[in-house]
Parts: structure tokens; sequence; C-alpha cells
């Protein structure tokens, strides 16, 4: 039972323009959500998070957006840089618990 | 800052052989993980510890053990390999409530 979903398993971009990454999760007991980033063979790095009483944090060039109702989330890169191209993970944490439930990953390709 | 260091990063084993997969963390984070990642799949939790001397299972820890062996320290054994064992293993920490760090993996092949 896959808690949390990424439907896009790849998206392609154009150099400059809006990257939107999208996540759904089913458990309503998930309280805080975050997404990394993953090139190839190295380890996911923390990229932002979100708790559930947001609906938008923002960093940067990155902001997430967090849609209680429709348990939906988004990653959005502005503008998208070429450095960008990699795997984003959406993760999720239960209220109270530690663990971290992952999705499976969208590749990122950000084209010049 | 070492962060989250991980051994071997890289490991060929025989079905049916044994090994430790060893990791350290240098930021004094309580709580420890070992997650697999595998195409298609994202990465699913194998075991964590949320402090030193306590474990508990993730959603895939059948073929594994875990040792706390420390604050510091949180090895990953599987006793008896086999293919579908085959994936890139990654440890992580975190301080509670905030986010994980992940090491750099270790990729395993089952022959």
């Amino acid at each position: 039972d896959q808690q949390v979903k990424q439907n896009s398993p790849s998206l392609s971009v154009q150099e400059g323009r809006i990257s939107i990454l999208n996540c759904d999760y089913t458990n309503s007991m998930f309280d805080y959500f975050l997404w990394y980033k993953k090139y190839p063979a190295e380890g996911p790095t923390f990229l932002i998070s979100i708790s559930s009483i947001k609906d938008k944090n923002e960093d940067g060039r990155f902001t997430v957006f967090l849609n209680k109702s429709a348990k939906h989330l988004s990653l959005h890169i502005v503008p998208s840089q070429p450095g960008d191209s990699a795997v984003y993970f959406c993760a999720a944490r239960r209220g109270g618990g530690n663990k971290l439930t992952f999705g499976t990953g969208t590749q990122l390709k950000v084209e010049l | 800052n070492a962060g989250v260091t991980q051994t071997p990063k890289f490991q060929v084993l025989k079905t049916g052989q044994s090994m430790t997969l060893q990791c350290a963390q240098d930021m004094n984070h309580n709580s420890m993980y070992w997650y697999r990642q595998d195409p298609g799949m994202g990465l699913r939790l194998i075991y964590y510890s949320a402090s030193e001397g306590t474990t508990d299972k993730g959603e895939v820890p059948n073929g594994y053990n875990v040792s706390r062996l420390n604050k510091r320290e949180f090895s990953l054994r599987l006793e008896s390999a086999a293919p579908s064992q085959t994936s890139v293993y990654f440890c992580a920490s975190a301080r509670e409530w905030t986010e994980a760090f992940f090491g750099q993996g270790t990729r395993l092949t089952v022959v």
C-alpha cells in the first residue's frame, strides 16, 4: 500500500521555466512533509519541508504548496536550472512519529 | 564534519553469504534509519532506531537484522544474502521532528 505517491516518473522542462513536481498521500495522520533531491551515486539531500499547519513554504527558487483537503503537495522550482536535474522524492511523517515514508520519485531533466 | 558515513560503498556477495553494512553519524542525532532504494520503488524503510538501545521494523525488514551499537553507530546485517537483496542501501540520521540526513549509499549486488 503506497501511502505516498508520485505519479509522474519523469518530467522534462526547459531552462528558465517553472518545474512543478507533484505528490499525493493517503494517510491523514501525516503532518509533516519534505522534499529530497538525489543525484546519481549520491545520497538524498534535504531540500524543503512544510508542516500541515501551513499551506506554503518558500526557500529561494523552491516553493512547496500543501493542499490538505486534497492530500496533495507540490514543489515548484522557478526558474529551473540545468543543475536541478535530479530525482526528487516526496516524503511524509506521521504526527508524533519519527519515520519518513517516501514516494517513488520523479526524475527531473532541465534542458538548455 | 563528515555527517553520515557508510561503509563499504560497493559490495558483491554470493547467494548465502553474510555481511554487515556499517553506518556512523557525528551529528549527535538520536534517530537512525536504514533504507533500500530499488528502481520504481522509491526509498523503503528496513529498520530504524529512535534512540540508543531501541530498534523497530520498517516496511521491509525480512532478511535483515540491525544493531544500534551506540548513539553514533547503526549497522545492518544480512545473514544469508539473496538476489532479491540486490539494491542500494542508505543509512540516515535525524534529530526528532526534523529532516533526516543521508549517507552516500552502499551498492550491493548478490549473485
